[in-house]
């Protein structure tokens, strides 16, 4: 079974400021991760996916993350926040990246951005 | 760039009343699946289809649910007799062959209200 934890369920930063969203994981096997942000009213976005490549994944708008087995986490980063980062991102886990396995997600982070 | 729809956008019905959520999922896909997003909390997986049946479902998905692909290129989620607990936001999704083969692609949703 698999599981996860997102730390913070708002994270507030100015403009210009690094963005940090905490994910952690639980998973019996070797993980597929992802990052998905919604915005308002509207679906899920792929940002980034990590699948057992490069632990290191950058994704779309800037956004990066870094898969860190020891630490069974997958933090979502952005240099420099825009306001248009504004949006609410879900971490999520899947114990394959094939067959039907759906997605376990977090609870959400709600990102704000203080002009 | 080919993308998951949904219909109805809202969809308002009264307790007990069954409803058909549609959607349309990316042509070539051949994985489909259903998550609803109750108001304020996660995203949680329902049911995952392929090759014309149920692959893996989750508690959620009791029998008052059902899923059918009547065509080729529609993929239906019935909930036989609602309730009010049944008030979220549907999303379907999909994931294909190829360079993606482990990402799912979501719809915009439809969101559900029970009275």
């Amino acid at each position: 079974a698999q599981s996860v934890t997102q730390l913070g369920s708002h994270v507030s930063v100015s403009e210009g400021a690094l963005v940090l969203l905490r994910c952690n994981y639980s998973s019996s096997v070797p993980p597929y991760l992802f990052w998905y942000v919604q915005y308002p009213n509207q679906g899920l976005q792929l940002l980034l996916k990590y699948t057992s490549a490069a632990t290191l994944v950058k994704g779309i708008n800037g956004f990066e993350a870094e898969f860190k087995k020891s630490e069974t986490s997958f933090h979502l980063t952005k240099p420099s926040a825009h306001m248009s980062d504004a949006a609410e991102y879900f971490c999520a886990v899947s114990a394959s990246g094939g067959g039907a396995d759906g997605l376990t997600f977090g609870k959400g982070t709600h990102l704000i951005i203080q002009p | 760039e080919p993308e998951v729809t949904q219909t109805p956008s809202h969809q308002v019905t009264q307790m007990g009343q069954e409803v058909i959520l549609r959607c349309v999922p990316i042509s070539n896909h051949l994985y489909f699946y259903w998550y609803r997003q109750i108001l304020g909390q996660k995203v949680e997986f329902l049911v995952s289809f392929y090759n014309n049946e149920i692959s893996e479902k989750s508690e959620i998905f009791d029998d008052q649910f059902s899923v059918e692909r009547p065509d080729g290129s529609n993929f239906t989620l019935k909930i036989r007799s609602t309730k009010l607990e049944d008030s979220a936001m549907y999303f379907c999704a999909s994931r294909g062959l190829g360079v993606s083969t482990d990402t799912q692609y979501f719809g915009p949703g439809t969101r559900l209200t029970v009275l």
